[in-house]
């Protein structure tokens, strides 16, 4: 019952945009998003939750819908900085329950 | 304002052995989750605890346990140590009902 993601890999140059799409077989109360560079901890970028907003961050931004049990994450004119493993988290019951991650995007920008 | 701390950084144990992580949660946070993440693979989901409670658990076996204290560190436990145990072991905080998770840097588990 893992969330799957796609693409598993994205290349990128600096300025250029990517979508890294979450989804979940059962019925989401959140979506978190994850960045985690190598040999380091995943650090938190956003959280959607479930009848909320799109939530932004700079120039990651995330969608999520609630119908399809999905989620993406946008990143816009990309920069180095972005490059590193995405990996979106679900939540099924409420903000108490389990989270758990999915497959991971890697990503790598280029100058 | 100190993050996640976790120790020992890095671990090498022999198979059959013991070991045991710690965890001390961000400042303000009283949930703490575990996850094992092997090389290449996202983080999964071993058991979280709050108010020193076993809240829920993923799927591994009793080889794996836990402790949460009143100041809201946290151990984990492995007995009888397997190879396939050799992992990276994230401690995550949290505040109960909140949102977001706060990860430490790991413990790097090698088992030979």
């Amino acid at each position: 019952q893992q969330p799957v993601q796609s693409p598993q890999a994205v290349i990128l140059r600096e300025g250029e945009d990517a979508v890294i799409n979450c989804s979940s077989s059962k019925a989401l109360y959140s979506v978190h998003w994850y960045r985690q560079k190598h040999g380091e901890a995943p650090v938190f970028l956003m959280i959607l939750l479930k009848g909320g907003e799109q939530k932004g961050h700079e120039k990651i931004s995330a969608s999520f819908n609630e119908k399809k049990q999905q989620s993406s994450l946008y990143l816009t004119a990309s920069q180095l900085s972005y490059s590193g493993t995405y990996f979106c988290g679900t939540q099924w019951g409420d903000n108490t329950d389990k989270l758990i991650f999915g497959t991971g995007t890697r990503l790598q920008v280029f100058p | 304002d100190a993050g996640v701390t976790q120790s020992p950084t890095h671990l090498i144990k022999t198979r059959g052995q013991q070991v045991t992580l710690r965890c001390s949660p961000k400042s303000g946070h009283d949930t703490v989750s575990w996850y094992q993440q092997a090389l290449g693979q996202g983080p999964q989901f071993i058991f979280q605890y709050y108010e020193e409670e076993e809240r829920q658990r993923g799927n591994f076996p009793d080889r794996f346990s836990g402790h949460q204290f009143p100041n809201y560190s946290s151990e984990l436990n492995v007995n009888a140590l397997l190879l396939g145990d050799s992992a990276l072991y994230l401690c995550a905080s949290s505040r109960f009902r909140g949102y977001g998770y706060t990860f430490g840097s790991g413990t790097r588990l090698t088992v030979v």
